[in-house]
């Protein structure tokens, strides 16, 4: 099984910061990451396909990056509407993982 | 557009089996990518469960592979996953979710969940 290991597991951030959000792949997967938003209740939401591309509708504060092992998710300034809990996901062989999340909260 | 919704029993018994479906809506199972049950526990991440293709084709996580069951039913347009010998650690919202013919092959569409207690 590829794994998958988010970094923070939470972190607490202001309205109008920069937030940056790792997420590392036990293998190579290329570009196989995908990126979910989850808000309490609520079935999680795809924010970032291939690592870098943003889903239709997604607001273009948010943004993917990385290849191979290691991948970052930014928000360049955080909205209130984006404290979530954001999951990444490869897709890179029939066995998908996700990673444990990362609980974004107020400051 | 496409929706997605699961439906079973909400409380199932220890060593009991598990079944939910997921209908399909604005869209024909039979066109669609890979279709995926994906489950969360309490308080928890998500664990995804396993995979089906139009065609019947699965593929499942291994820590559950011995107990889990997913199928198609096309001409009700609708999947199905059976969990067998539940214990209390199965208890979670189980979501199914539609992959998208897009690179990185991402889950672009997901129902609300049904969430499931095992308890006697």
């Amino acid at each position: 099984d590829i794994q998958m290991s988010q970094s923070p597991s939470s972190l607490s951030a202001s309205v109008g910061d920069r937030v940056t959000i790792t997420c590392r792949a036990s293998q190579s997967i290329s570009t196989y990451l995908n990126w979910y938003q989850q808000k309490p209740g609520k079935a999680p939401m795809l924010l970032i396909y291939a690592a870098s591309i943003l889903q239709s509708g997604v607001p273009s504060r948010f943004s993917g990056s990385g290849s191979g092992t290691d991948f970052t998710l930014t928000i360049s300034s955080l909205q209130p509407e984006d404290f979530a809990t954001y999951y990444c996901q490869q897709s890179y062989n029939t066995l998908r993982t996700f990673g444990q999340g990362t609980k974004v909260e107020i400051k | 557009q496409v929706q997605l919704q699961e439906s079973g029993p909400g409380l199932v018994k220890p060593s009991g089996t598990l079944s939910l479906t997921c209908a399909v809506s604005g869209a024909s199972i039979s066109n669609s990518n890979w279709c995926s049950w994906v489950r969360q526990p309490p308080g928890k991440g998500l664990e995804w469960i396993g995979e089906i293709y139009h065609s019947g084709s699965t593929n499942y996580t291994p820590s559950l592979k011995s107990r889990v069951t997913i199928s198609v039913d096309k001409s009700k347009n609708q999947l199905s996953l059976k969990l067998s010998s539940v214990t209390a650690a199965d208890t979670a919202v189980y979501y199914c979710a539609r992959e998208e013919a897009l690179t990185g092959r991402p889950l672009g569409i997901w129902g609300p969940g049904t969430k499931v207690t095992v308890s006697s």
